[in-house]
């Protein structure tokens, strides 16, 4: 089975650009998260997906950051412009639809940003 | 208050050492429990979920006391694989949407 398909790997960019993260989940997966973990962090939820759905963006900084997942699969995150506090792992993670197993969270290598 | 709180460790202990990781959590609504394990620089990997009659995976486990808030993970025997960060994670409503909220994790170093 092909887990969470997760590029670039790493981006370096210089603050007040813009940067774009893409996530492929599980095939089947209705459920899509992205997640920040800054260094020495847990990873904290952005915002979740269901299907092309937004469930839950509260903690989404709307002013910088958006995401979609404009035909229920894939998903793009963006930051415009981005700022040093951004620099972080993005982890998108992807989760079945069967709410007995829907708890388990399947993550991909996650998106290492820096911004300098 | 931070809704999951854990000692962050570092926890250096030798081979075959047993070793406990806390948790405490803040939303008493919050209805299921789990210990993700992250390597160095990998992503977080689901470990085991925690009930509250606790359980066990070989040398793992895990026990939940919901009137205290608690969550606990035990690992027995342990081995220099067993090197990682153990994160431990809350599922509750937020809203109409179920989420999964992570600590911040527990450094262990398994040393030869």
């Amino acid at each position: 089975e092909a887990g969470v398909a997760q590029s670039p790997r790493y981006k370096i960019i210089e603050k007040r650009q813009s940067v774009a993260f893409w996530c492929n989940p599980i095939s089947g997966h209705a459920t899509l998260y992205w997640y920040q973990q800054i260094l020495g962090q847990g990873p904290k939820l952005l915002i979740q997906f269901q299907n092309n759905g937004v469930v839950d963006d509260s903690q989404l900084p709307k002013d910088r950051f958006s995401a979609e997942r404009l035909k229920g699969v894939d998903s793009t995150l963006k930051i415009q412009p981005a700022k040093l506090e951004d620099s972080a792992v993005y982890l998108c993670a992807s989760s079945p639809p069967r709410a007995a197993t829907n708890e388990k969270l399947f993550f991909g290598s996650g998106t290492q940003l820096s911004v300098l | 208050r931070k809704e999951v709180e854990q000692d962050p460790g570092p926890f250096n202990v030798p081979e075959g050492a047993t070793v406990a990781f806390n948790c405490t959590y803040s939303n008493s609504a919050s209805q299921s429990f789990f210990w993700y394990r992250q390597d160095c620089r990998k992503e977080p990997k689901l470990l085991m979920s925690v009930y509250s009659s606790g359980n066990e995976d070989g040398r793992f486990t895990a026990q939940l006391n919901r009137a205290s808030q608690y969550i606990s993970l035990l690992i027995r025997d342990s081995k220099l694989s067993d090197s990682a960060t153990y994160l431990c994670v809350v599922n509750s409503f937020r809203g109409s949407a179920r989420q999964l909220t992570f600590g911040s994790g527990t450094q262990l170093t398994v040393l030869p």
